[in-house]
């Protein structure tokens, strides 16, 4: 079955200091993986996506995700955090086509404090 | 990037009534669109896959009489919530996707609906 695990409910980082947010996935084919991000009350907004090539992968507000298939991982990051990074990060894997439904893990929340 | 609108953001109904809720692409033709209940700090739940011109698939556990979802043109697909309870309450979001664009979502600001 398709699923997506984010082992962290709630983070709290100090503004400034490095991120890691964790994300496995279970997929039965070549999954397509993606970080989104949402803010309270708001949609979700895309940050990075892979589909194949480097597993380093660069998105929007300075986050990175690598893939490793290896470990069926596909963790997002940020060097220096900033206030406004606190939101609900959620991580989600789909197939190929247009009209298959991503599976979304349950969020990770983001607290960022001074 | 693709902008998907979703109307109304809250909407606030009595207990009874009907409520329906926009998404429209505004700048792609969205071949499929998804419907996502949200409960506070919680997942999004997928409650149905719509494919334009076609009838949207429910999942299960999702009741497609109450839930109406129409899909009658590559920029729009609505969600009407029939005899709204209580219970419905939650953030409704939609997402749209265009063919070729391996399977980027991009999603509404979400419908928080409020049943009296």
């Amino acid at each position: 079955a398709q699923s997506v695990t984010q082992p962290d409910i709630h983070i709290t980082v100090s503004e400034g200091a490095s991120l890691e947010l964790r994300c496995n996935y279970s997929y039965g084919a070549t999954p397509y993986l993606f970080w989104y991000v949402q803010s309270p009350g708001q949609g979700l907004q895309l940050l990075l996506k892979y589909f194949s090539g480097d597993t380093l992968v660069q998105g929007i507000k300075g986050f990175e995700a690598e893939f490793k298939r290896s470990q069926s991982s596909f963790n997002l990051r940020k060097p220096s955090v900033h206030w406004s990074d606190a939101a609900e990060y959620f991580c989600a894997v789909g197939g190929y086509s247009g009209n298959t439904p991503l599976v979304f893990g349950k969020g990770t929340r983001l607290s960022v404090i001074a | 990037g693709a902008v998907v609108s979703q109307h109304p953001s809250w909407v606030i109904c009595k207990s009874g009534t009907s409520v329906k809720i926009e998404c429209r692409s505004l700048d792609f033709q969205a071949t499929t669109m998804f419907w996502y209940r949200q409960f506070p700090k919680q997942s999004l739940m997928l409650m149905a896959t719509s494919n334009e011109g076609s009838k949207a698939t429910y999942e299960q556990g999702v009741e497609k009489d109450k839930f109406l979802i129409n899909h009658a043109s590559l920029t729009l697909s609505t969600l009407t919530v029939t005899s709204a309870h209580p219970e419905d309450s939650s953030f409704y979001i939609c997402s749209a996707s265009a063919a070729g664009t391996k399977n980027i979502q991009y999603f509404g600001a979400g419908t928080r609906l409020s049943v009296l």
